[in-house]
């Protein structure tokens, strides 16, 4: 079993939809990161938390320890947000990555 | 520095050859990772550096698989006598300080063997 689970795994949604992707871990962390991956491989961090909530243009990312629990949200989503959004976790070695949410914006 | 810099961007090579990936990291971040990600798949952790120091190897880098940072800054990954299965996008990053620091990554190497 993965560490990190991600769901959905995959997500169609219209241009200006709110979207929300989740990541679980079954491990204690010292911290998560979001990342995106556009086709052809080139991986983007977003964020990177530990507690609470940071925010970033239309991206917000939060993050409860307790219930060791992350999600990313995408407000008025955009076809350009299109992309694999992969979730990884740091415990005391190097991350460990979910397999990614892949992510349609429909024009 | 625009960043992390991998070479080449893809390989083609038959099986039982050797092939070695380069990575050039960002000047002034000391930790290089390592990793393999294939279709579908997340990342997944093969070796890191903290300057020319190698920390840390995942099992699934085996003996097959080698990598070096001699100077600290740029960092090879060696492959000897390729197998199919090898095929994967091999993808660097690094980081400054600790690890508990956002990485940047590079645009991976993608290896096809046949």
């Amino acid at each position: 079993k993965n560490e990190v689970e991600q769901s959905p795994q995959n997500l169609t949604a219209q241009e200006g939809e709110f979207i929300t992707i989740n990541c679980s871990y079954s491990v204690g962390i010292s911290a998560l990161h979001w990342l995106q991956q556009h086709p052809g491989g080139g991986i983007v961090s977003l964020f990177m938390l530990s507690s609470g909530k940071k925010k970033h243009g239309r991206l917000i990312a939060t993050i409860n320890i307790q219930e060791k629990h992350s999600s990313l949200h995408i407000t008025a989503s955009h076809p350009r947000d299109s992309a694999v959004y992969i979730c990884a976790v740091k415990e005391n070695t190097p991350l460990v990555f979910g397999k990614g949410t892949r992510l349609s914006v429909i024009a | 520095d625009t960043g992390v810099s991998q070479d080449p961007r893809h390989k083609i090579t038959k099986r039982g050859q050797n092939v070695t990936f380069r990575c050039d990291p960002i000047s002034e971040h000391n930790r290089l990772y390592w990793y393999r990600q294939t279709l579908g798949q997340g990342p997944e952790f093969l070796t890191y550096f903290q300057n020319e120091a190698q920390l840390e190897k995942s099992r699934l880098l085996s003996d097959r698989f080698s990598a070096e940072r001699p100077k600290g800054s740029f960092s090879t990954l060696e492959i000897q006598r390729t197998e199919q299965g090898d095929s994967a996008m091999y993808l660097c990053a690094s980081s400054r300080g600790s690890g508990a620091n956002v990485l940047t990554f590079g645009a991976g190497s993608r290896l096809t063997v046949l």
